[in-house]
């Protein structure tokens, strides 16, 4: 079974500071996806980005990166210089597939205060 | 392109009562998805469909039915809702080229089933 494991239920952070969240992931299969959702206050879900296991290559995106590392089973997401417009809850998924759908981590909420 | 659009956005429930959500997509996607979110737990599948005809059950399937009569429609039917079926539910699509495209979700029916 798969499994995706956020430990950091809630982050709370200053403007223009930089945070990491962590997302660690068990899964059996040697080919595989993994996504970042973000869910604003308003409460839809934004897609951030998706990686497949083969490409251990970082990613950037403006003020986004991710980490991602096979050996430690971790696709970490990092925000630099962190604005109020950040506060969200972010999601770690994995896509399972057989059946194509996500397994979702428990979420951590980002408050960024001003 | 409307995307994935859910009816409704909000209902109240008593318990015992029916009521069904409709997920509809324009994007001629052959995999539909029903998720529940619970504070605290992530979103977790109750169902999903990989075509017109076809559905199978996710992780917290009980209490809950569904239909794919129409490719672009998927059904999530509450037959004697109960308290616990409170929830905010989501709808999803993705594509069949590439199983580890992007999901793209509904915004999510906040149902209170009292």
């Amino acid at each position: 079974a798969q499994k995706v494991t956020q430990a950091q239920t809630e982050i709370s952070v200053v403007e223009k500071e930089d945070v990491t969240l962590d997302c660690v992931y068990e899964t059996r299969d040697t080919t595989y996806y993994l996504f970042w959702y973000k869910q604003p206050p308003s409460g839809e879900l934004v897609f951030l980005i998706r990686r497949n296991s083969f490409d251990e290559q970082n990613e950037i995106s403006g003020r986004y990166s991710w980490n991602f590392q096979k050996s430690t089973s971790s696709f970490n997401f990092t925000i630099t210089a962190s604005q109020v417009v950040d506060s969200a809850v972010y999601f770690c998924a994995l896509v399972d597939t057989g059946r194509r759908a996500l397994t979702f981590g428990s979420g951590t909420r980002l408050q960024v205060q001003p | 392109n409307a995307g994935v659009t859910q009816t409704p956005k909000f209902r109240v429930l008593k318990t015992g009562q029916s009521m069904t959500l409709l997920c509809a997509q324009d994007m001629n996607h052959e995999y539909m998805y029903w998720y529940r979110q619970d504070p605290g737990m992530g979103l977790r599948l109750i169902h999903y469909s990989v075509g017109e005809g076809t559905t199978a059950k996710g992780e917290v399937p009980d209490g809950y039915n569904v239909s794919r009569l129409k490719k672009q429609n998927f059904l999530l039917g509450l037959e004697s809702a109960a308290p616990s079926q409170t929830s905010v539910y989501f709808c999803a699509s993705s594509s069949h080229r590439d199983w580890g495209n992007e999901q793209f979700f509904g915004p999510g029916t906040r149902l209170t089933v009292l």
